[in-house]
């Protein structure tokens, strides 16, 4: 079974910037969750996805957004980059069994350098 | 607001003896627990969890460790060896169902240096 694939891999793109970032879950999965890794910040949870519709959002401003499609492929929009946004941004699949937690796969990143 | 902590950045120990690593956490709704490890270059990979009706989980060489009185839990890995050299965070989530379902909040990490 594939893993958790995100494109692209690196990014760079200068400040006022939009960007698109694009994550394929595993097959099967229906949960597509959103991080943002800084040296100084750690992980932090963006959004998360289910069947379309967004469940969960972490304080972040207005500029990042997110969506997915009905295949669960999920894309993240950041507008208006800031020099801050320079991060790895990270997506995890995992399925919705009822009443348990699910382990969340991640994918290995995109790296995002705002100039 | 921090709400996991590993107040530990780093961490070296010798091939063959065992890492301790470290992980306190603020909120009471916390329910289930989890580890991290992570490589340069490549996503964090599930280690392991633990519930929070639990005390102990053990996977092979790894154990973790839940104090739930103290909010403090922590992995034990032995022996160790210099493949698990790598950035382990220490992650937690709210009792499945609830809304934050699904919401993993991670610590700041612990950089793991096993020497040969």
């Amino acid at each position: 079974k594939a893993g958790v694939t995100q494109t692209p891999r690196y990014l760079i793109k200068t400040r006022g910037q939009q960007v698109t970032l694009s994550c394929s879950p595993i097959s099967g999965h229906r949960s597509v969750s959103w991080y943002q890794q800084t040296p100084g910040q750690g992980l932090q949870f963006l959004f998360e996805y289910f069947s379309e519709t967004q469940r969960n959002k972490g304080n972040f401003p207005g500029r990042f957004s997110g969506r997915q499609f009905s295949n669960s492929r999920s894309e993240m929009n950041v507008s208006t980059l800031e020099l801050g946004d320079s991060a790895l941004y990270l997506c995890a699949s995992s399925q919705i069994p009822t009443g348990t937690y699910n382990e969340q796969f991640f994918g290995p990143g995109t790296r995002l350098t705002v100039l | 607001d921090q709400q996991v902590k590993q107040n530990s950045p780093s961490l070296s120990v010798q091939e063959g003896r065992i890492s301790i690593l470290n992980c306190d956490y603020t909120n009471s709704m916390f329910d289930y627990f989890l580890w991290y490890k992570k490589y340069p270059a490549e996503g964090p990979t599930f280690l392991i969890s633990i519930s929070s009706i639990k005390d102990k989980n053990e996977d092979g060489r790894f154990t973790v460790f839940l104090n739930k009185s103290a909010k403090h839990l922590s992995l034990h890995i032995v022996p160790s060896q210099p493949g698990d050299s790598a950035v382990y965070f220490c992650a937690a989530t709210p009792r499945a169902g609830g809304t934050s379902y699904g919401k993993l909040t991670f610590g700041q990490g612990t950089i793991l240096t096993v020497h040969p």
